[in-house]
């Protein structure tokens, strides 16, 4: 029962260096999304993504990209990391919306991101 | 001006008391749907109760209930019989509207469960 992957679990980056997080699903749900977790905070949408090869902004997108090329997987890139993009990143999934449906978000295990 | 509230930053119960976690929402729309998350120390976020804003019955999920006002736009969360293993931080979120954009979930801050034998 895999649900949702991320990787990595943890990395350290330096200030200026890019990376990409990767998302893998298996459940078959059309809709993806990034959100960050900062202390304090909740949890905020970085970018989500509605069907292979769409995506779309959230709240805080700065300095972030995505990509979904396969129904399976949907991909954060940061070009240049910064200290304040020091989180840790959920990756969500579900069906596709169905009005008043009961359609929950199933979570990655997360990946804790630190930017020296 | 927030979308989801969670006043309580930490709430402390004993075994087999029941516990109430406060969600107030702020929506235009009629259509929404709101949702409760378990977060425990090892990080993981756990689907736990849904409630749609057109269910006219309260959601039941084993020991979890969901106490829908929507006049007074709340959704709280309640727990009967806590067990240590429901030691964790709690998450409220929202999703509203009924287009595409309205799929992802705006959560509140959390509150954090503690219990104790």
């Amino acid at each position: 029962n895999a649900g949702v992957t991320q990787t990595p679990k943890f990395r350290v980056l330096k200030t200026g260096q890019s990376m990409t997080l990767l998302c893998a699903q298996d459940m078959n749900h059309e809709y993806m999304y990034w959100y960050r977790q900062d202390p304090g905070m909740g949890l905020r949408l970085i970018h989500y993504s509605v069907g292979e090869g769409t995506t779309a902004k959230g709240e805080v997108p700065d300095g972030y990209n995505v990509s979904r090329l396969k129904k399976q997987n949907f991909l954060l890139g940061l070009e240049s990391a910064a200290p304040s993009q020091t989180s840790v990143y959920f990756c969500a999934s579900s069906y596709q919306y169905r009005v008043n449906g009961n359609q929950p978000q199933h979570f990655g295990d997360g990946t804790r991101l630190s930017i020296l | 001006a927030q979308k989801i509230t969670q006043t309580q930053p930490g709430m402390f119960v004993q075994e087999k008391e029941a516990v109430t976690l406060d969600c107030t929402y702020d929506t235009s729309d009629q259509s929404y749907g709101l949702f409760w998350y378990k977060q425990p120390s090892s990080g993981e976020m756990i689907f736990l109760i849904y409630q749609g804003s057109y269910d006219e019955q309260n959601a039941t999920e084993g020991r979890y209930s969901l106490n829908f006002q929507k006049a007074r736009k709340s959704a709280n969360l309640v727990i009967s019989a806590s067990q240590l293993g429901d030691s964790a931080m709690y998450f409220c979120a929202m999703r509203e509207g009924v287009n595409q954009a309205g799929t992802a979930l705006i959560f509140g801050k959390g509150t954090t469960l503690s219990v104790s034998s």
